[in-house]
């Protein structure tokens, strides 16, 4: 079947305006990560979605930030107000469960380059 | 706080020696370690896990709680394990994956 699917795969958009990423994971996966991939840095955790449980939001850098997931499945990370500090490639992820004390394989996405000018 | 280091950018073997990519970690509960792997223009994918105590490509890693380290390590590299190597951390008690900056491994001819 097809893997996590990520669009746009590049955005360039000016300091200010907002963006949208989209997320589709694999079917049936009811785990979903956004992570953030900066030059030189490792992945920043940004948020989770489990099922129907409350996303952790934890990892959200600022409220400019913020994502949904709409009927379990495909999920839009938002970034309002862009910053040039916002450059980077935003990765999706999703797994067929993550339980407390069960982890899966997490199945991650080609990425979304932003470029903010 | 729970938090993963990968000492080294850049990581430079000849094909067909020994390479060890280091991971350490910090957390005081039950880790679960994992290794990904990112070959170029290429997905972000799984490598293996220390729960599964098996060897993919050629590569092993052994989960030291003493140490609080999980190397990567392969006996004879090859020119395609060149790539971009993380170490990350779950655990039982908390939803998010903690991933390293990342190794980039070059085994030249």
């Amino acid at each position: 079947g097809a893997g996590v699917s990520q669009s746009p795969s590049n955005k360039v958009t000016e300091k200010g305006k907002d963006v949208e990423l989209r997320c589709d994971p694999i079917s049936g996966h009811t785990a979903l990560y956004w992570y953030r991939q900066s030059l030189g840095q490792g992945l920043e955790f940004l948020i989770y979605f489990q099922g129907n449980s409350a996303p952790d939001k934890s990892g959200l850098p600022s409220d400019r930030f913020s994502a949904e997931r709409t009927g379990g499945s495909v999920s839009t990370l938002t970034i309002q107000r862009t910053q040039q500090e916002d450059s980077a490639v935003y990765l999706c992820a999703s797994s067929f469960s993550r339980e407390w004390g069960h982890t899966d394989t997490q199945y991650f996405g080609p990425g979304t380059r932003l470029t903010v000018l | 706080a729970q938090r993963v280091t990968q000492p080294e950018k850049l990581l430079s073997v000849f094909k067909g020696a020994p390479v060890e990519l280091k991971c350490n970690y910090s957390y005081s509960g039950s880790p679960e370690l994992f290794w990904y792997v990112q070959y170029s223009r290429q997905r972000l994918q799984l490598l293996l896990r220390h729960i599964s105590r098996e060897s993919i490509k050629g590569f092993t890693a052994d989960l030291n709680k003493g140490e609080t380290s999980f190397h990567l390590k392969k006996p004879f590299a090859q020119e395609e394990d060149s790539a971009m190597y993380y170490c990350a951390l779950s655990g039982r008690d908390f939803n998010k994956f903690y991933f390293g900056s990342g190794t980039k491994l070059n085994v030249k001819p």
